[in-house]
């Protein structure tokens, strides 16, 4: 089956640096890849996601890019601020329509 | 627009005692249907999906059953707890509709404590 590795599982910066997370996946066949946020006690919530036709997309200050010969996939987000603190993660979609996730990445922004 | 329902929001049950967690969607006809467990400071685990009422697919063999009894409505069950089926439970759905199927959208879950 599918298997998503994140990196890194924390990181902190600065306020107003950019932060950039790495997931990496092993289904040649995937084809969809979000990334959710999660904050302390709450849900996932989508931020951002990318199709195997894209090899980038960008929304404000958060951005998706994708190597699908490489099989990695990556989210950046500029000019961070306090509030993007959160766990990010990764998934990756599988041949039956199901989400793998990566492991998580603690971001904390340093204000 | 479209909604998704958990309860109870946080549950606090003995060993040995049984479990059902209710997950219902508004607002969307045929839905897939997911349940995550998500472990403490871990990331989420899928437990089953559904693609339709009676339709089940596990994908951890344990002591955790689910059914869907009605079109938007999923339900985690257990016979009898272990500690270690504590956690956050996330029901999620996606549209079963080309171009919109993938978004997962996830319920604000059920904090699952076993003593």
């Amino acid at each position: 089956g599918e298997n998503v590795e994140q990196h890194p599982s924390t990181l902190s910066v600065q306020e107003g640096d950019s932060a950039v997370i790495k997931c990496t996946y092993s289904d040649s066949a995937s084809n969809y890849f979000p990334w959710y946020k999660q904050e302390l006690g709450k849900r996932p919530q989508l931020i951002i996601d990318i199709r195997s036709n894209v090899g980038e997309k960008k929304d404000q200050r958060i951005a998706v890019t994708l190597n699908k010969t490489a099989k990695h996939f990556s989210l950046h987000i500029t000019e961070t601020q306090p509030e993007d603190s959160a766990v990010y993660f990764c998934a990756a979609i599988t041949g039956r329509r199901a989400l793998t996730f990566g492991s998580g990445t603690r971001l904390q922004v340093q204000p | 627009s479209q909604t998704i329902h958990q309860w109870p929001a946080t549950l606090v049950q003995p060993v040995g005692s049984p479990l059902s967690l209710e997950c219902t969607v508004e607002g969307t006809s045929n839905p897939n249907l997911y349940w995550y467990r998500q472990a403490a400071g871990r990331g989420l685990q899928l437990l089953f999906y559904s693609v339709g009422i009676g339709q089940i697919s596990s994908e951890v063999p344990q002591n955790l059953s689910a059914s869907r009894p009605q079109d938007r409505q999923f339900i985690l069950s257990s016979k009898k707890l272990l500690l270690s089926d504590s956690g956050f439970y996330l029901c999620a759905w996606s549209s079963i509709y080309r171009g919109q199927g993938d978004t997962q959208y996830f319920g604000p879950g059920t904090r699952l404590t076993v003593l």
